[in-house]
C-alpha cells in the first residue's frame, strides 16, 4: 500500500528559483494538508484542502501556493524560494469526518541557499 | 484561535523508567484529541480519544482525556530505546476540517 507519496524527497533550491512539491494519495481521502516542521518544533498548517478543487489557507501560508485538480494530488509551490522557507515538508491526508487521524508521507527535506 | 500545549518540550530517561506527556488544549468545536509518534520521518498515529475518563491502551503506551480541565495525557511504562521518538498531540476543528497541533514533546530514552 503506497498511502501517502511525497516528491522528491530532498532538493536544495537557490534563493529566488520555484519549485513544485507533489503529494499523492490513493486512500481516496476528502482532505489534504501540507505542513512544515522546523528543528524542535510540531507541525504548522500551509495550506490544505477540505475537496477537489478546494483550497484554504492554515496559518503559515505566506510565500506558498497551493492546487488541488485532482482529488489524489496536492500540489505545493514555492514561487520566488527564500532561506526562511528552508525546513521538511509534510504531507498529509485524512478521511471524513475530519477529526479522524491523518496519513503522513515521509516528508521532502528542502534547503534553500 | 485554537491552541495546544504540549509539556514538557524535552525528556531525557533511563530504560525502564515511567515517563508522563502532557497536552493542554483551546479549540472550538472539540470532537476529538490525537496522538502521533514521530521517528525519523512521518508522524504516525497513536490514539485518538474523544471521552472523558475512558483509557485507551496500547501495550506499554495508555492515555487519557479530560474534557472538563482541557487536557490529555500520555503514559509509557518501562521505557525502552525504541521509544524515544517526538510525540506530537493535534486538536481537529472539524468546522474548519484542520488540525493544530502541539509542538511535541522530544522524548530520549538512554540504555
Amino acid at each position: 500500500n503506497a498511502g501517502v507519496t511525497q516528491t522528491p524527497k530532498f532538493r536544495v533550491l537557490k534563493t529566488g528559483q520555484s519549485m513544485t512539491l507533489l503529494c499523492a494519495q490513493d486512500m481516496n481521502h476528502e482532505y489534504m494538508y501540507w505542513y512544515r516542521q522546523d528543528p524542535g518544533m510540531g507541525l504548522r498548517l500551509i495550506h490544505y484542502s477540505v475537496g477537489e478543487g478546494t483550497t484554504a489557507k492554515g496559518e503559515v501560508p505566506d510565500g506558498y501556493n497551493v492546487s488541488r485538480l485532482k482529488k489524489q494530488n496536492f500540489l505545493l509551490g514555492l514561487e520566488s524560494a527564500a532561506p526562511s522557507q528552508t525546513s521538511v515538508y509534510f504531507c498529509a491526508s485524512g478521511s471524513q469526518p475530519s477529526n479522524q487521524p491523518q496519513h503522513f508521507g515521509d516528508g521532502t527535506r528542502l534547503s534553500i541557499l | 484561535e485554537d491552541k495546544v500545549v504540549q509539556s514538557p518540550l524535552s525528556l531525557v530517561v533511563h530504560e525502564g523508567d515511567t515517563v508522563t506527556l502532557n497536552c493542554s488544549y483551546e479549540v472550538t468545536n472539540f470532537r476529538s484529541l490525537l496522538w502521533y509518534k514521530q521517528e525519523k520521518k512521518a508522524p504516525t498515529f497513536l490514539f485518538m480519544l474523544t471521552s472523558s475518563g475512558i483509557e485507551k491502551k496500547s501495550g506499554r503506551l495508555s492515555s487519557i482525556l479530560d474534557k472538563k480541565e482541557l487536557f490529555s495525557i500520555l503514559n509509557i511504562t518501562a521505557t525502552q530505546t525504541g521509544d524515544s521518538a517526538v510525540y506530537l498531540c493535534a486538536v481537529p476543528n472539524t468546522n474548519a476540517g484542520k488540525s493544530t497541533f502541539g509542538d511535541g514533546t522530544t522524548l530520549t530514552v538512554k540504555p
